[in-house]
């Protein structure tokens, strides 16, 4: 109930390409859906949240698609960059509280080739 | 731009032992939190602490764990006597709101041998 199904594990795209990183979940109850970044030997940092009342958010090249009633939501990433390279983590809230703080997805790991 | 910052960055302990993760979070934020991260895993919460106290723990979060804010500006993580499966990156985080827009620190690698 509370897991986020993160897909895929890993992906390639070229420089200038769009990836898209998927992400589904269970539990009705969650409230708020970030997507971290992270580089090796650093922690995760915020990129880009959304909420369930919007289908979408835009910032930059960044962008959250969210389907309310399939309960997914995805990470498109325009115009990806070598810079872009990293693993990504989408996260989940339940607003009802409980044990588990921010869920995460178990992340995928973006290569950009140049 | 603000930051959370962690030290040790590393630190290798013999099982059994006892060690002390430190934190400064951003000034102005009032929640506090500890996530672990093992080797190519992804990232478990572990505990959130608010207005001196902790608010959420999870499964992982048992009886050899301790935090504590003795100073207004440090947040520390205790294990009071590490397991083997205790080895893995420990991060912590702070933000204004619960469990949104965390920032994380780059994290202390934790060894336990």
């Amino acid at each position: 109930q509370q897991q986020v199904k993160q897909s895929p594990q890993s992906l390639i795209v070229q420089k200038g390409g769009i990836s898209i990183i998927n992400c589904a979940y269970e539990n009705t109850a969650f409230d708020y859906f970030p997507w971290y970044q992270q580089f090796p030997g650093k922690g995760p940092a915020l990129l880009i949240a959304i909420r369930p009342d919007v289908s979408e958010k835009k910032e930059g090249r960044f962008t959250i698609s969210f389907n309310k009633s399939a309960k997914q939501f995805s990470l498109h990433i325009m115009d990806s960059q070598p810079g872009d390279s990293a693993t990504y983590f989408c996260a989940a809230r339940d607003s009802g509280g409980g044990a588990d703080g921010l869920t995460f997805g178990k992340g995928t790991h973006l290569i950009i080739q140049p | 731009e603000p930051e959370v910052t962690q030290t040790p960055s590393h630190q290798v302990t013999q099982m059994g032992q006892e060690v002390i993760l430190r934190c400064v979070p951003i000034s102005n934020h009032l929640y506090f939190y500890w996530y672990r991260q093992i080797l190519g895993q992804k990232v478990e919460f572990l505990v959130s602490f608010y207005n001196n106290e902790i608010s959420e723990k999870s499964e992982i979060f048992d009886d050899q764990f301790s935090v504590e804010r003795p100073d207004g500006s440090n947040f520390t993580l205790k294990i009071r006597s590490t397991k083997l499966e205790d080895s893995a990156m420990y991060f912590c985080a702070s933000s204004g709101t619960e469990n949104e827009k965390l920032f994380f620190g780059s994290g202390t690698q934790l060894s336990v041998l």
